[in-house]
């Protein structure tokens, strides 16, 4: 069974709005950890965002956020006030156990970004 | 270096042929990982190190992919006996062992003709 699960293949936005990348994942571990990252064209994976499952409050790290739903296992990410230079593929990723585990990541299938000026 | 180094960035190979891919983690970084990207793929988990251990090799997809970490910094990503499906981007990526973020170089490109 896939364990994250991105729905969108691809997204448009208007430069200057919000957008929001779904995500859902499947665990049975108590303890997990929820990520995002950005890989433009060049290839590298840059990390935007990260959640612990027992993290009570939303993740945020600038213009980025983590929508956290851990009861219907969502953890969506929004972009405000996208920039042209956020067009890229987006990958919601997982690692069950604790942060000092060194766990693998797990990685949805991607959803592409492109952003109209 | 500043962060997680990859070569060769790219690398043609005739099937058949053996290729070794190199990773230059950031320097104290403990634990070490190895994914395979396919084209339009996420990236799938091949091999984890802590230090000179291999922990994990459970994504390795055969026994023509071997990994080695030998003074717990630099990692070689082996091929033996390339074959076309094994075209792909390899992802390495490296972190303290401890807190959540992994880094990630920017993949070697491999192409198998």
């Amino acid at each position: 069974a896939q364990k994250i699960t991105q729905t969108q293949p691809g997204m448009f936005v208007q430069e200057k709005e919000a957008v929001t990348l779904d995500c859902t994942y499947d665990t049975s571990d108590p303890s997990y950890g929820l990520f995002w990252y950005k890989q433009p064209s060049s290839g590298e994976m840059i990390f935007l965002i990260y959640q612990g499952s027992y993290d009570q409050q939303n993740a945020t790290e600038g213009r980025y956020s983590l929508n956290f739903q851990k009861a219907r296992k969502s953890a969506n990410l929004v972009i405000s006030a996208s920039q042209l230079g956020d067009s890229a593929m987006y990958f919601c990723a997982m690692r069950e156990g604790e942060d000092n585990q060194g766990g693998k990541l797990i990685f949805g299938q991607g959803t592409e970004l492109s952003v109209k000026p | 270096g500043a962060g997680v180094s990859q070569s060769p960035r790219y690398k043609v190979a005739k099937r058949g042929q053996d290729v070794a891919l190199r990773c230059d983690p950031i320097s104290g970084h403990v634990s070490l990982f190895w994914y395979q990207q396919a084209l339009g793929q996420g990236p799938e988990f091949l091999t984890y190190f802590q230090n000179e251990a291999q922990l994990d090799k459970s994504g390795l997809p055969s026994d023509r992919f071997f990994a080695e970490r030998p003074e717990g910094s630099v990692s070689t990503l082996k091929i033996q006996r390339t074959q076309q499906e094994d075209s792909a981007v390899y992802l390495c990526a490296s972190s303290f062992g401890q807190g959540p973020e992994a880094f990630f170089g920017q993949g070697t490109r491999l192409t198998v003709v």
